[in-house]
C-alpha cells in the first residue's frame, strides 16, 4: 500500500461545530504532516509528528488540535473555526530517511468550508 | 518568510511541444529540492528529490536540473501529452530531514490535443 488516504473528501461545518479530519498511511512512515492550502496560494505547513510525537507546530491557532494515536493515523480536530479557515487540508507522510532524499507523500486533501 | 518562486504561473502548449519551467529558491542552507505533479482532485505525486548541485534527474519524458549555487531548478517535459496537464509544484527544504517544505505556487500546464 503506497498511498495516503484522507477522510472526508469534503466537509462543511458551522462555526460552533466540532469535527475531525482523518489521515492514514500504511507505508511504515515515521513522520506525518498537516498542511493548509488556501486558493491560489502554496501549501503551508501546520504540524509535524515524528515517531508519534509533535515535533513542529507552526504557530497554529488552538482551534486546530492535532492528534497522532499511532504511527499510521493522524487526526486534526477542529473546533470553533472561522470562515477564513476554509481551505484544502493536506496530509503527508515520509519515512524520515537520515539523508536528504526523504520525500513526503501526500493524500488528496479534505476541502473544508466553514459557514 | 522564505520565497520560492515558480514561473510561468501557467502555460498552454500543443501536444508534442516540449516545455520547461523554473523554480527559484534561496541558495543559502540548501538541503533538498522537490518537484511534485498535482492533477486536479488527486494527490500531489512526487516526481523528483534533488540534493546535489548539478543533479539531473529523469523519469520518462520529464527531467529536472538543479543549481544550488544560484538557487534555481528547471523542469523539462519533452513531447508534451494531454495527460501531462497538471500543476507542477516545487518545494525547497533547508537544514535537515525534518525541516519544513517551502512550496512555490506552482506552474499550471495545459496540453491541448
Amino acid at each position: 500500500d503506497t498511498e495516503v488516504t484522507q477522510t472526508p473528501k469534503h466537509l462543511v461545518m458551522g462555526m460552533t461545530n466540532k469535527k475531525s479530519l482523518k489521515c492514514e498511511q500504511h507505508m511504515g512512515h515515521r513522520a506525518m504532516y498537516w498542511y493548509k492550502q488556501k486558493a491560489k496560494k502554496p501549501p503551508e505547513l501546520m504540524f509535524v509528528y515524528s515517531y508519534e510525537k509533535l515535533s513542529i507546530n507552526e504557530s497554529v491557532p488552538s482551534r486546530f488540535s492535532p492528534e497522532c494515536p499511532n504511527s499510521s493515523l493522524l487526526n486534526l480536530h477542529l473546533h470553533a473555526l472561522q470562515p477564513e479557515d476554509s481551505a484544502l487540508y493536506l496530509c503527508a507522510s515520509s519515512p524520515l530517511l537520515r539523508d536528504s532524499t526523504d520525500t513526503q507523500y501526500f493524500g488528496p486533501g479534505t476541502r473544508l468550508t466553514v459557514l | 518568510i522564505l520565497n520560492v518562486e515558480q514561473s510561468p504561473q501557467s502555460l498552454h502548449v500543443q501536444e508534442g511541444d516540449s516545455t520547461n519551467f523554473t523554480c527559484s529558491f534561496p541558495s543559502s542552507n540548501f538541503y533538498a529540492l522537490h518537484w511534485y505533479r498535482w492533477e486536479t482532485a488527486k494527490s500531489p505525486e512526487a516526481l523528483f528529490v534533488m540534493t546535489l548541485n548539478g543533479d539531473e534527474k529523469k523519469k520518462g519524458r520529464i527531467s529536472a536540473t538543479l543549481n544550488t549555487k544560484e538557487g534555481y531548478s528547471y523542469l523539462y517535459i519533452k513531447g508534451s501529452q494531454p495527460e501531462d496537464s497538471a500543476t507542477y509544484l516545487c518545494a525547497f527544504k533547508r537544514g535537515s530531514t525534518l525541516g519544513r517544505l517551502y512550496f512555490g505556487r506552482g506552474t499550471q500546464l495545459t496540453v491541448w490535443p
